[in-house]
């Protein structure tokens, strides 16, 4: 089973600001099957970005994903009130496909 | 629109089994992979199982091998998920998603293990 590392647990940021968020899988994740998702408090996942860089279907081009084999970043260029929330990765190359434990980000 | 509407949670006893459902609309659901995921109270997201267009193809997570099985019957546009020898950890928010890419889920069905 792929177990899947985020890093930092808590980011504490203000609107406007640029962020990166990591995740390092413990072995590489098949042809960059990778997703990052958003979740709100009280709302089912949001899938933001697919295949390691692809967006999804709706997503504004502030959020942008990168990365292959075993270590994959998600920035959102510019934080939007909107985007304080928690955001997890998930791998789908391997099954058991597997979560990150998440990233919260709060606000300052 | 694409909707996934799960039912078929509530309480059960420690040891007891129950069966999920979820309902699609808006897609041809017999063309793609489907997926459970679960969420205790305030953890993050689990991965369970997934299956794939015929029901052919499923694969777990460990916790869930050997006491739930993933179905599908197409005609109905609908997939299930069957757990036994439930326990309190099984407590939590049960999601269907569409794919292997999860780009839609349902509101969840809550299960709730408890004597």
């Amino acid at each position: 089973e792929i177990v899947l590392t985020q890093s930092p647990g808590t980011l504490s940021l203000s609107p406007g600001e640029r962020v990166t968020l990591s995740c390092r899988a413990s072995q590489n994740v098949r042809s960059n099957l990778f997703s990052w998702y958003q979740q709100k408090p009280g709302q089912a996942p949001r899938l933001l970005i697919t295949d390691a860089s692809s967006r999804a279907t709706g997503i504004p081009d502030r959020f942008s994903g990168s990365g292959s084999g075993t270590d994959f970043t998600l920035t959102i260029s510019r934080l939007e009130p909107e985007d304080f929330a928690v955001y997890y990765c998930q791998q789908f190359g391997s099954a058991p496909n597997s979560f990150g434990q998440g990233t919260k980000l709060e606000l300052k | 629109e694409v909707y996934l509407v799960e039912s078929g949670g509530g309480l059960v006893q420690p040891g007891g089994s129950l069966r999920l459902s979820c309902e699609a609309s808006g897609f041809t659901f017999s063309s793609f992979w489907m997926t459970w995921v679960r969420q205790a109270p305030g953890k993050g997201p689990e991965w369970l199982a997934n299956i794939n267009q015929d029901g052919s193809q499923k694969y777990y997570v460990d916790s869930m091998k050997g006491r739930s099985i993933i179905s599908r019957d197409n005609a109905k546009k609908s997939l299930y998920l069957h757990i036994a020898s439930l326990r309190a950890e099984d407590t939590a928010l049960y999601y269907c998603a569409k794919g292997n890419r999860m780009d839609v889920w349902g509101q969840g069905t809550t299960v709730t293990v408890s004597s």
